[in-house]
């Protein structure tokens, strides 16, 4: 069966500090990859999505980063943090395209930024 | 563009009564409809899926959705609630395209009194 896995679990952080949340998915060969963010209060939005590895897409512009180093693992990270950023993080992945594509989702990195 | 209204940001229910949960989207093509669910400190769970056919479609743990394409709404139910269901729940559109860019609900928060 297929898990995924998100690290950490959460994270206190200060104000222009770096960042780096990761995401490893195992079962599942050459999956489809996303970054969603939950602002406090607010509504998730897809933030990064990976086809492949070595090629990521940005959505939305949150100076933000993201890499796929691996076929299973998506690395989400900034060289300096705002408080912005603080939110839920959550990491999916899917296979194929579409109206039909289904996303399956990890437990989230809850982020504050102090 | 495509979004996804859940009017209720907060329902509460005693257990063992019926529940709706209420979703309206607006989409111009035939949209691909989710309801998710977060358990406190987890991810988000898929709870239904819906894209064609029987506009009812039934979900885990006794959730069942129905579509409505004149309402333009996609609500949630289950018959008799169980005080482990209180959780937030979101109704999600899938606009299709290489990136699955979903649209998320606000979510409602369900709270079931025991």
């Amino acid at each position: 069966a297929q898990t995924i896995h998100q690290w950490p679990v959460a994270e206190i952080k200060a104000v222009g500090s770096p960042l780096s949340l990761g995401c490893t998915i195992k079962g599942k060969s050459s999956p489809n990859l996303y970054w969603y963010w939950q602002a406090t209060g607010g509504t998730l939005q897809q933030l990064f999505y990976s086809i492949t590895v070595g090629q990521v897409e940005s959505v939305v512009q949150l100076n933000l980063s993201a890499s796929r180093p691996k076929d299973d693992q998506f690395i989400l990270s900034t060289e300096k943090l705002l408080l912005s950023h603080s939110g839920f993080y959550l990491c999916a992945w899917s296979l194929g395209w579409g109206v039909q594509n289904t996303l399956y989702f990890g437990a989230g990195t809850r982020l504050s930024v102090l | 563009a495509q979004s996804v209204t859940q009017p209720d940001a907060r329902v509460t229910v005693s257990e063992g009564a019926s529940l709706q949960l209420r979703c309206k989207y607006s989409y111009s093509g035939t949209p691909y409809l989710f309801w998710y669910v977060q358990y406190p400190r987890q991810g988000l769970q898929l709870l239904l899926k819906y894209y064609s056919g029987d506009p009812v479609v039934q979900g885990v743990n006794g959730f069942e959705a129905e579509f409505s394409k004149s309402n333009s709404s996609f609500h949630l139910r289950k018959a008799s609630v169980h005080w482990s269901d209180s959780a937030v729940y979101f109704c999600v559109v899938n606009s299709g395209g290489s990136n699955a860019k979903l649209t998320f609900g606000k979510g409602t928060k369900l709270s079931v009194k025991s």
